[in-house]
């Protein structure tokens, strides 16, 4: 899982597996963001997951949300190497002023 | 065409000397405007916020100061740089409830 003083978590697994990347937030919360960034490059939002809804897909991505245990979880179905790149959760309220990012995760998808 | 602008690129800079970012939106009216920062392998760190022109937030203070002179411009400055303040700096818009889009950033090195 992702957050706090936790080092960058990396993940290698081949493609065409499943993945899944954990994400708790500390504070109170009504938005989980998860962007992915590319080496070099600014981070891009991938899927928006609001404390209303338990669980959000996008293409092969589906996040879930449980306010109950202030989780987020990101996963990636049938990974392809394209989805290398590292992952983080982000935590807002309904404004979204402040953003807090976790930690990161380093994902590797070998051929 | 680009909707976030940032410049520039990349810098090398030495340290005590000063610094400007800039940060331009095109085609967005009254976007909120953001400044992150992140260092090399770790995770993004909200430095400022702005809702309105002239109008600042703090988030953390790292010896840096942020303007906004114009709708479309954010500006993230200092008159002395600390070897502390390298990294990739990001710049992010989003109109109030959405998600941050980020730019592509400038990496800034100082020695």
């Amino acid at each position: 899982s992702q957050w706090g003083e936790e080092n960058l978590q990396a993940l290698s697994i081949q493609e065409g597996e499943d993945v899944t990347m954990n994400c708790s937030y500390k504070t109170y919360t009504t938005v989980v963001h998860w962007y992915r960034q590319d080496s070099g490059r600014g981070p891009a939002l991938i899927i928006l997951i609001r404390s209303n809804e338990r669980e959000k897909r996008s293409g092969r991505l589906r996040a879930t949300l449980d306010t109950s245990s202030q989780s987020s979880s990101l996963s990636i179905t049938a990974a392809q190497c394209e989805d290398t790149a590292v992952y983080f959760c982000a935590s807002s309220d309904n404004m979204g002023y402040k953003l807090t990012f976790g930690t990161g995760t380093s994902l590797l998808v070998d051929p | 065409a680009q909707t976030i602008h940032q410049w520039p690129v990349a810098e090398i800079k030495a340290v005590g000397s000063p610094l400007s970012l800039g940060c331009t939106i095109k085609g967005k009216s009254s976007p909120n405007l953001y400044w992150y920062w992140q260092a090399t392998g770790g995770t993004l760190q909200q430095l400022f916020y702005s809702i309105t022109v002239g109008q600042v937030e703090s988030v953390v203070q790292l010896n840096l100061s942020a303007s906004r002179p114009k709708d479309d411009q954010f500006i993230l400055s200092t008159e002395k740089l600390l070897l502390s303040h390298s990294g990739f700096y990001l710049c992010a818009w989003s109109k109030t409830g959405e998600a941050p889009l980020f730019g592509e950033g400038t990496r800034l090195s100082v020695l």
